[in-house]
């Protein structure tokens, strides 16, 4: 089976250009994540998406950020406009919402996000 | 405070020999699971395993074991036979459960060198 697919793997954009992050969960999950990585804060989660609905985006920094998942398998992260203190590595991960080690959070590759 | 404690931020083996990662934990909830990622230097996170609150043995999965003291509120990694590939990144992680039982809260992470 395929696991979490995320595009691109690498981003390199200047500042203030919008960027746009693609996250394909597992099929048939329906808990998706996003994550963020730096050495600084490790590793943090920015959204929570449960049936393709947020129940918590308290993680998200700032308006400039947004995330969206239209349907079970695609989700968007987009920041817009970006600035050099958003270079992280990106993650989507995404879970069965089932109980116990079931709902074990899955990740993708990651997008290792550079903003110049 | 800190929910997940890796006190070892980085650790050497030797190729063939054993090597116990430590994690503590800090949670009042009856109900709630432990989990271990491998983070190598190509940057994905690969699950490893996992303990629920109410499990009576100690999780295995092929060459990595949980050597999980409730009492103490530990969980600590054990890898057997370590292989140069085991060469990563560690970390500990755990979803409490209540409203948020989908939040994993992680450690700072324990990196781990094999040399042959």
């Amino acid at each position: 089976d395929a696991g979490v697919i995320q595009s691109p793997r690498h981003e390199v954009t200047e500042m203030g250009q919008e960027v746009t992050l693609r996250c394909k969960p597992i099929s048939g999950h329906n808990s998706l994540f996003w994550y963020r990585q730096t050495m600084m804060r490790g590793l943090e989660l920015l959204i929570y998406f449960n049936n393709n609905v947020p129940i918590d985006d308290s993680g998200m920094p700032e308006d400039r950020f947004s995330a969206k998942m239209p349907n079970a398998s695609f989700s968007t992260l987009k920041i817009q406009p970006s600035e050099p203190r958003d270079s992280a590595v990106y993650f989507c991960a995404s879970s069965s919402g089932l109980a116990g080690r079931a709902d074990t959070q899955y990740f993708g590759p990651g997008t290792r996000l550079t903003v110049l | 405070a800190q929910k997940i404690t890796q006190t070892q931020p980085g650790m050497f083996v030797q190729e063939k020999e054993a090597v116990t990662l430590d994690c503590t934990y800090d949670t009042s909830d009856p109900s709630y699971g432990l989990f271990w990622y491998k983070q190598p230097s190509s940057g994905e996170m690969i699950f490893l395993i996992y303990q629920g609150s109410y499990d009576q043995q100690n999780a295995t999965e092929g060459r990595y074991s949980l050597n999980f003291q409730k009492a103490r509120k530990s969980a600590n990694l054990v890898i057997s036979a370590s292989q140069l590939g085991d060469s990563a990144m560690y970390f500990c992680a755990m979803r409490e459960g209540g409203t948020n039982d989908y939040k994993l809260s992680f450690g700072a992470g324990t990196t781990v060198t094999v040399r042959a």
